[in-house]
């Protein structure tokens, strides 16, 4: 069974750092697609970052230069680094793996149940 | 970056009604559109993919046609447990983005 759990939320204060884990069962997160999606309380979905299987790394233009994502494969674990927190980056944080029917559509087919980020002084 | 509009933003229907969602999209993306249930406090769940293919175990009243710019999911006969949020969310180009989100009640 596909598991993920993220872990490393939590209250912080402007400029601050902190990074989430999100540890996967059930696959491999180096043969997938991993990415990092977050929702602001009470807003909709906004994409963060993707870690494709070939070590390619891309980011939201609103965290880029701030925030890192990795993964470390003996742990089977994807990572988000999160640097220079700002109000604006309060929200819940979900890990999604994506999976392809074609090798060209991608779709996230399996969430975490998320780890809440408050950032606030 | 590729805008999504969903309308309704939300929407309330009685029990065995007929429910369309619309996504539309700043710019054509063929047929890479995803369709995404969302209940209070829980993760998102892919309900279709590649804009018409239904996820395993998701009921079959969900219903996804469209191509280019414009989408609908459909409910053929709401149920109770369909009340929830749905997104829709394209992949045909990063940054993948997400509609704002139509929000189901049942009167």
């Amino acid at each position: 069974e596909v598991q993920l759990v993220e872990s490393g939320g939590g209250l912080i204060q402007p400029g601050g750092s902190l990074r989430l884990s999100c540890a996967a069962s059930g696959f491999t997160v180096s043969h997938n697609y991993m990415s990092w999606v977050r929702q602001a309380p009470g807003k909709g979905l906004e994409w963060v970052s993707v870690f494709y299987s070939a070590g390619n790394t891309f980011y939201a233009d609103s965290v880029k230069g701030r925030f890192t994502i990795s993964r470390d494969n003996s742990k089977n674990t994807l990572y988000l680094q999160m640097n220079s927190l700002r109000a604006e980056d309060t929200a819940v944080y979900y890990c999604a793996r994506e999976v392809t029917d074609s090798g060209t559509h991608y779709y996230f087919d399996s969430w975490g149940q998320g780890t809440l980020v408050t950032v606030s002084s | 970056d590729i805008q999504m509009t969903q309308s309704p933003s939300s929407l309330s229907a009685s029990v065995g009604d007929r429910v369309t969602i619309t996504c539309r999209t700043s710019q054509s993306i063929n047929t890479y559109l995803n369709w995404y249930q969302q209940k209070p406090g829980k993760a998102p769940n892919l309900l279709i993919y590649v804009t018409s293919n239904l996820q395993s175990g998701v009921p079959s009243r969900f219903s996804g046609s469209g191509s280019g710019t414009d989408f609908t999911l459909s409910i053929s006969s709401l149920q109770p447990e369909d009340s929830a949020t749905y997104f829709c969310q394209q992949s045909y180009s990063i940054p993948w983005t997400f509609g704002q989100g139509t929000n189901v009640e049942i009167k």
